[in-house]
């Protein structure tokens, strides 16, 4: 596509329900990034997807958070058993091959947990 | 390990005004690539510039310029003769060309010019 595209753009769940956000990266692009930016803060990394290499999931905050990206292209970021502290914008962003080019952001899915 | 530091969390400055961001970096590679990004109201982080740590020649884009020192380990980025639409959140980033690493953020400057 011509950009990263997440979807939904907004979700509202209750606490303790599962959810899922989906990244669809730039077409190519061999690198893709998981954001949390909770309100008026920095962007705090998450996950972090390389070609075909082990992702760095170094920044994942606990077990209940996991991420996969299947035939390198589309990535869905799971957090299981939501709590209040999960409500942030999740944005996704891809680059065309790794560390070294510019990273191209989704507009994030806002969570709200309640 | 590598790090982003920008220590201003927020500047207000009157339109017309000369605005400096600072940034300052941490990582034990000696080649890494530091990159500025904005991010308006609306939320979309918009790119501005990716540098190279070989690279230390400073940079002019219109209103804006960037100044790159290894020495003290800086890459703050100054907006000439600030407008309002410069109002946001400004972002200073890195990633080391090592390995697979990903590319760190520091927590952001809140600019707001003020008319």
């Amino acid at each position: 596509g011509a950009g990263v595209s997440q979807s939904p753009s907004n979700k509202v769940t209750e606490k303790g329900k599962d959810v899922e956000l989906r990244c669809d990266p730039i077409s190519g692009h061999t690198a893709l990034y998981w954001y949390r930016q909770r309100l008026g803060q920095g962007l705090e990394f998450l996950i972090y997807f390389q070609g075909n290499s082990a992702p760095d999931k170094s920044g994942l905050p606990s077990d209940r958070f996991s991420a996969e990206r299947t035939g390198g292209s589309v990535s869905t970021l799971t957090i299981q058993r939501t709590q209040q502290e999960d409500s942030a914008v999740y944005l996704c962003a891809s680059s065309l091959d790794g560390l070294n080019t510019e990273a191209f952001f989704g507009q994030g899915t806002r969570l709200t947990v309640v | 390990a590598q790090k982003v530091t920008q220590a201003q969390t927020e500047i207000s400055v009157v339109e017309k005004e000369d605005v400096t961001l600072d940034c300052v970096y941490e990582t034990r590679d000696t080649t890494y690539y530091l990159f500025w990004y904005k991010q308006p109201p609306s939320g979309e982080l918009v790119f501005l510039i990716r540098r190279n740590s070989f690279d230390e020649q400073n940079e002019i884009s219109g209103r804006y310029s960037w100044n790159f020192q290894k020495s003290t380990s800086s890459f703050n980025f100054t907006i000439t003769a600030s407008q309002v639409v410069d109002s946001a959140v400004y972002f200073c980033a890195l990633s080391e060309a090592r390995g697979n690493t990903p590319l760190v953020f520091g927590k952001g400057t809140r600019l707001s010019v003020i008319a």
